[in-house]
């Protein structure tokens, strides 16, 4: 079946970091790829999303490329701030069975400190 | 921005009692969804709507669970006898057609005791 793995957390950066979150998926067909962020006490935001092969998704300075022949995602983001500070989940829809649905991994915690 | 909203935000309940969770989604949005996340865990798939039906439904959403769409703007989701494991936030969410992100509601949080 359709599934996300993310490399395990608590990541913890300083401010003005470097910043990757690996993901990789197991799909059939084509999946679309998408990096949703859960700030504290919050929602799930959708931060940004790859529909094909080699497309870059990028939003508020995180890019993430939808790599088909390593099954990637990776997040990246090249400064980091302490409002980052939230957990990252890679998800993908692909249509299984018939009907799609958003499939997520277990999320990242980032912690960004001054 | 269109946004999904939930109702109420946080809701304690009786082991055994029903609760209803509700949910409106955005308005030209066709497809319908309840997530839910376990505190700390995994965010789940609970069932998918669309067309005044269910589409999919996981291994959670057993015969305790339903869902409606009782005025064509409203959304919910009910439990029948809750049980502790139901502790949880449960996340609506919509769609505008398959292959597009969903929006996702704030969340209710719902605890049993």
């Amino acid at each position: 079946g359709n599934s996300v793995t993310q490399m395990e957390g608590p990541v913890t950066l300083s401010e003005e970091a470097f910043l990757t979150i690996n993901c990789t998926y197991t799909a059939t067909g084509y999946p679309s790829l998408f990096w949703y962020v859960q700030y504290p006490g919050e929602g799930l935001q959708l931060l940004l999303k790859a529909t094909k092969a080699d497309d870059k998704g990028s939003n508020k300075g995180f890019e993430a490329t939808y790599r088909k022949e390593t099954t990637s995602f990776h997040l990246e983001k090249g400064s980091v701030q302490v409002s980052d500070s939230a957990v990252y989940f890679c998800a993908l829809i692909s249509l299984q069975g018939g009907s799609e649905k958003l499939v997520f991994g277990k999320g990242t915690k980032l912690t960004v400190n001054p | 921005e269109p946004e999904v909203t939930q109702t109420p935000s946080h809701q304690v309940t009786q082991m055994g009692q029903e609760v209803i969770l509700r949910c409106v989604p955005i308005s030209n949005h066709l497809y319908f969804y309840w997530y839910r996340q376990i505190l700390g865990q995994k965010v789940e798939f609970l069932v998918s709507f669309y067309n005044n039906e269910i589409s999919e439904k996981s291994e959670i959403f057993d015969d305790q669970f339903s869902v409606e769409r009782p005025d064509g703007s409203n959304f919910t989701l009910k439990i029948r006898s809750t049980k502790l494991e139901d502790s949880a936030m449960y996340f609506c969410a919509s769609s505008e057609g398959e292959g597009y992100g969903y929006t996702f509601g704030s969340g209710t949080r719902l605890t049993v005791v």
